[in-house]
């Protein structure tokens, strides 16, 4: 079991550029889930997908972001434009169902100059 | 909505101590996880618990689903230097988004 895979791993791009995050989740997992972690702010939930229809999208910040899930192995995360405050490391999660644990990947850490 | 409050936010002991930390939520919820990060990685699953009042133990980590589903705690006996990390909780409630506690970050001294 490879676990979440996500990239890429860090990412550092100028204000007002397009950025798009990419995560696959454990194979046979249903639920994926995108999380922002900050230091003021903590993890937060930004949205989730089961079976790959995107459940609550509330915890997305702005129209700036948003989130795909095309097939079961792949989700994909885009900022556009990116602004500093963007500057986060975002995880992806994936579970067998949402009632189950979240298994993390490694998180892309994005910073926006 | 729903906030998990975490305590302590920090803590520095020695090694061979033991550790207690907890979690406290203004609603009730049906599923408790504690999970640990280490720097450069995404937090691994410890413990989860499932019913109100369960006690769950891994190793030398236990925890409790509180009575009144409000809360939580994680011990760590005996630490090790190993043990040093940012130690989440989090809850989930029949909504089934999972909230996350502020953290606790643990250092440990050999």
């Amino acid at each position: 079991d490879a676990g979440v895979i996500q990239s890429p791993r860090h990412e550092v791009t100028e204000m007002g550029q397009e950025v798009t995050l990419r995560c696959k989740p454990i194979s046979g997992h249903n639920s994926l889930f995108w999380y922002r972690q900050t230091m003021m702010r903590g993890l937060e939930l930004l949205i989730y997908f089961n079976n790959n229809v995107p459940i609550d999208d509330s915890g997305m910040p702005e129209d700036r972001f948003s989130a795909k899930m095309p097939n079961a192995s792949f989700s994909t995360l885009k900022i556009q434009p990116s602004e500093p405050r963007d500057s986060a490391v975002y995880f992806c999660a994936s579970s067998p169902n949402r009632d189950s644990p979240l298994h993390f990947g490694n998180g892309t850490r994005l910073t926006v100059t | 909505g729903q906030q998990l409050n975490q305590s302590p936010q920090s803590m520095f002991i020695q090694e061979g101590e033991d550790v207690s930390m907890n979690c406290t939520s203004s609603s009730i919820f049906n599923t408790w996880l504690w999970y640990k990060q280490d720097p450069g990685e995404g937090p691994v699953l410890l413990i989860a618990l499932y019913k109100a009042g369960e006690l769950t133990s891994n190793g030398r980590l236990t925890a409790q689903f509180g009575i009144t589903r409000k809360d939580s705690f994680l011990n760590i006996s005996a630490s090790i230097p190993s043990d040093v990390g940012i130690y989440f909780c989090a809850g989930s409630s029949n909504t089934g988004k999972l909230i996350f506690g502020q953290g606790t970050t643990l250092q440990v001294k050999p």
